[in-house]
């Protein structure tokens, strides 16, 4: 079946530091890799998606600065967090679409980023 | 805007009781309604889905209501268990496959024994 796994599943760093997470689809070709953040206030916020054969696009308010990915190919994935702060608290989680059935879209566990 | 809106917030049903929870969305453009589940600690996982073309889908206990005039859908949940316990979300895509999920806040629902 589909999976997604991530790691690490969650990371304490020290504001100011980075933080780095990744991404791997297995059982299924991803068409499509989205990063979202989870947070209690502000529901899931799409950071930026790639699709094949196009280059990634960043949300709103997200940019390639703050959150680089590197998807070497589509059944990977990593984004780092540069320079966390309290607001970039929250559950980063990455869902890819199986090409296979069309629009499902799988996420993985997520990674906890907790910044003190 | 919250382009996607749930509720209630909250909801607390009896073991066996049907949990109805609703959805709404302003984007007339939007074709593709899934509905994930996702437990404290955990990611979301894809429960159930419809395309725009359809008024009604059924997956065992799990049943989308669709309207597509009043841009409004539901879940329903029938024979609740203390373990469909979650937090479940409605989001909703475009027929673009670039574009991402729009998710609304949840429903969170308690199934008391």
């Amino acid at each position: 079946g589909a999976l997604v796994y991530q790691y690490p599943r969650r990371t304490i760093c020290k504001s100011g530091t980075s933080m780095r997470m990744e991404c791997q689809a297995v059982g299924f070709q991803a068409t499509s890799v989205a990063w979202y953040r989870q947070s209690p206030q502000k529901t899931f916020e799409l950071i930026a998606l790639s699709t094949v054969n196009s280059a990634i696009k960043y949300e709103q308010n997200f940019t390639q600065e703050k959150f680089p990915i590197s998807h070497p190919n589509l059944s990977f994935s990593s984004m780092t967090v540069l320079n966390a702060y309290l607001e970039d608290r929250g559950l980063y989680l990455c869902g890819a679409r199986d090409r296979s059935s069309g629009n499902t879209l799988y996420f993985g566990e997520g990674s906890r980023l907790i910044v003190v | 805007q919250q382009q996607v809106r749930q509720s209630p917030q909250s909801l607390t049903v009896w073991e066996g009781e049907t949990a109805i929870l609703n959805c709404s969305y302003e984007n007339s453009a939007f074709d593709y309604f899934p509905w994930y589940q996702q437990f404290p600690g955990e990611g979301p996982a894809l429960l159930i889905s419809i395309l725009s073309v359809s008024n009604k889908k059924e997956d065992g206990r799990f049943t989308i209501f669709f309207n597509k005039r009043e841009k409004k859908l539901s879940l329903h949940i029938a024979d609740s268990q203390p373990g469909d316990s979650a937090t479940y979300f409605c989001a909703a895509r475009g027929n673009n496959y670039a574009q991402g999920l729009t998710f609304g806040l949840g429903t969170r629902v308690s199934v008391f024994p």
